[in-house]
């Protein structure tokens, strides 16, 4: 699996949109990118992934750049709950092997 | 309620002492995984699980057992801890080995003294 950059940490003021990114430039033709977050020790929570189309759902957004070797998880209004470490990892579509590589993250905070 | 139940959540325990951290999921999924955290490594597979009776090593299996002898229960077997075994640990499952959205436990904090 394609290994995944990300800074070490970020801050966003509470209520803008946090864009957090995500270098994979070695990433394959069936790789997915997936984003999950951790909040405090807590188990990671699934947020959101795609493969080459940005994709929405009602946590996230999700921009994959053309030649997919970097994305940008968009959180549209950040609260003070979405302060977090939050994961990129690039994940073959496959039945064999081991799939997940979290990696260190990035530490979100979000300010009020 | 869909969900990923780890027992204990803590445990202290001393060098040497067999321990088994279960897991147990309700969503029927065939692919269970467990994985460590440590400060400024991130989350390590120790040992992941294809189906009933299929278990393979990930990153970091050395010091670890499982066993998979149903599908909704994969323990994590430690025959003989070691103070470098301290870490928190999740166990993590998803409806295949294929793309699928994983599941989480609330981890275990486990102390080896």
């Amino acid at each position: 699996d394609a290994k995944t950059t990300q800074p070490p940490s970020m801050d966003c003021a509470e209520g803008r949109a946090a864009n957090l990114p995500c270098n994979h430039s070695t990433i394959s033709g069936n790789e997915y990118v997936y984003w999950y977050r951790q909040i405090h020790s807590q188990g990671p929570q699934y947020i959101i992934h795609g493969l080459k189309n940005n994709e929405t759902n009602e946590m996230a957004s999700l921009i994959i750049t053309e030649d997919r070797k970097s994305s940008t998880l968009i959180l549209p209004h950040a609260t003070l709950r979405d302060t977090a470490v939050y994961y990129c990892i690039v994940r073959a579509n496959s039945n064999t092997g081991n799939q997940f590589y979290f990696g260190t993250g990035t530490s979100l905070t979000v300010i009020p | 309620e869909a969900q990923v139940t780890q027992n204990p959540r803590y445990l202290i325990t001393v060098t040497g002492k067999k321990l088994t951290v279960t897991c147990s999921q309700n969503m029927n999924h065939e692919y269970m995984s467990w994985y460590r955290q440590d400060p400024g490594l991130g989350l390590r597979q120790i040992y992941y699980s294809m189906n009933v009776e299929v278990t393979d090593k990930g990153d970091v299996p050395e010091g670890y057992k499982v066993s998979r002898k149903e599908k909704r229960n994969f323990p994590l077997i430690l025959e003989s801890p070691s103070p470098n075994q301290t870490s928190l640990y999740f166990c993590a499952s998803s409806l295949s080995g294929r793309i699928s959205e994983a599941f989480f436990g609330q981890g275990t904090r486990l102390t080896v003294v």
